[in-house]
């Protein structure tokens, strides 16, 4: 199984809302990533989580909450957005951080298309 | 600072040949990847190189050039569907991946 999931696919929110993205991998791998993908720009890197713990957070806002319950999982919990922060979210996946080479290239899940109304 | 530069755009015709440049300037290298992404959806991984020299994989081939900071992915006999954006992307000293703005890729009939 070659495959990160993310749910939902698309999701549509108000300011005042609270919800969730939701990201899982069953490669064993141990690094976790969540990006930030504007249109026509390339994936901004938000978050990375080493062995379930934080290990990168690229100065991201409060109102974007990692959670790592355990190594085949990655949420983002969002609140108070703003309209700015629609965008297309990645979670990405490889076999561990602080490595070179071959095997460990990022595996992208379908991404969740958010829209902040 | 880091920087990764590639073309913003090419056109290429159906069954030609074309050659992705990529330039880049990081604080340490371990290693250059491509990804190919398709509108709406993830990057998916093509390439991968950290020592100088050419790696083919199918149609797809991507030289490494690390004295000079030049990488470059090229494709053969293209088809309709490698219409997409390719991705050059450097793993820095602190193995965090560094992006380009990506080359978006037109294949005409």
């Amino acid at each position: 199984d070659t495959e990160v999931t993310q749910t939902p696919k698309h999701l549509v929110m108000g300011m005042t809302n609270k919800k969730s993205l939701k990201c899982e991998q069953h490669m064993g791998h141990r690094a976790m990533y969540w990006y930030k993908q504007k249109a026509k720009k390339p994936p901004e890197l938000m978050f990375v989580y080493s062995y379930e713990k934080l290990s990168i957070n690229e100065s991201v806002p409060s109102r974007f909450s990692p959670e790592c319950p355990n190594s085949s999982l990655l949420n983002l919990h969002l609140h108070a957005l703003q309209p700015e922060d629609s965008a297309l979210y990645l979670c990405a996946s490889s076999q561990d951080v602080l490595r070179t080479g071959t095997n460990n290239e990022q595996f992208f899940g379908p991404g969740t298309r958010l829209t902040v109304l | 600072g880091q920087n990764i530069d590639q073309p913003t755009e090419m056109t290429a015709t159906e069954g030609a040949i074309v050659q992705i440049n990529c330039t880049y300037q990081t604080s340490g290298f371990n290693g250059l990847f491509w990804y190919q992404q398709h509108a709406g959806e993830a990057p998916t991984f093509l390439s991968y190189n950290v020592l100088d020299g050419l790696e083919e994989k199918g149609r797809f081939s991507s030289f490494l050039s690390r004295s000079k900071g030049y990488s470059y992915l090229l494709l053969k006999e293209l088809q309709m569907k490698d219409s997409a954006s390719y991705l050059c992307a450097v793993m820095d000293s602190n193995y965090q991946l560094i992006w380009g703005a990506g080359t978006k890729l037109i294949i005409k009939p």
